[in-house]
């Protein structure tokens, strides 16, 4: 597509509810990285994927977030058991490594935890 | 290691005053440095870039960042500030223009 898109673009849950985030990235874009962004923050890094695997998953913050890419394409960010503070937005971003730009960010899904 | 520092949190300018915002980087080798803008309720947009050649980089909506390698600083700088500039900064380096880091991000402000 011509842009990062992610869905929903709003998401309420209850506490405890498992939750999918989903990212499409730019079509040919390699890679595609997660990050949330909590009320007032920086950018904090998730998860890293260069086609479909993930070399770097180090900012997950507990096992009960994980996320996948298939097809070297769409990814799923998947939060269980959901927490208060999950609360965030969470952000996309694709790229074509090796090119010299910079990120393509999507608009972000804002999650809500009640 | 790589990383990025932007000093200050909250930056407050008057409208058509000049507008600074300050980054520091950490890095090995010559980086790949962007600055990126967030307006509210919207994804991060990339404002400019550096890679190589001329160290001062020009962007959209008439900023600017230089690249000065001595102070390990990539500034980023417009004139006269407008009040649609008014959004979160980012910073953030590359040593080999794949993963980046970004800074923790600076609010500006603009005051009629």
């Amino acid at each position: 597509g011509a842009g990062v898109s992610q869905s929903p673009s709003n998401k309420v849950t209850e506490k405890g509810k498992d939750v999918e985030l989903r990212c499409d990235p730019i079509s040919g874009h390699t890679a595609l990285y997660w990050y949330r962004q909590s009320l007032g923050q920086g950018l904090e890094f998730l998860i890293y994927f260069q086609g479909n695997s993930a070399p770097d998953k180090s900012g997950l913050p507990s096992d009960r977030f994980s996320a996948e890419r298939t097809g070297g394409s769409v990814s799923t960010l998947t939060i269980q058991r959901t927490q208060q503070e999950d609360s965030a937005v969470y952000l996309c971003a694709s790229h074509l490594p090796g090119t010299g730009y910079g990120y393509t960010f999507g608009s972000g899904t804002r999650l809500t935890v009640v | 290691a790589q990383s990025v520092t932007q000093l200050g949190s909250h930056v407050s300018v008057s409208e058509g005053a000049l507008v600074l915002l300050r980054c520091n980087y950490s890095s090995s080798v010559p980086p790949y440095l962007f600055w990126y803008v967030q307006y509210p309720n919207q994804g991060l947009q990339l404002l400019l870039k550096y890679t190589t050649g001329a160290t001062l980089v020009k962007g959209i909506n008439g900023f600017e960042a230089e690249f000065k390698k001595s102070e390990t600083s990539f500034h980023l700088t417009k004139p006269s500030a407008h009040m649609s500039d008014a959004a979160e900064y980012f910073c953030a380096v590359s040593e080999t223009g794949n993963q980046f880091y970004f800074g923790t991000g600076t609010s500006l402000t603009v005051i009629p």
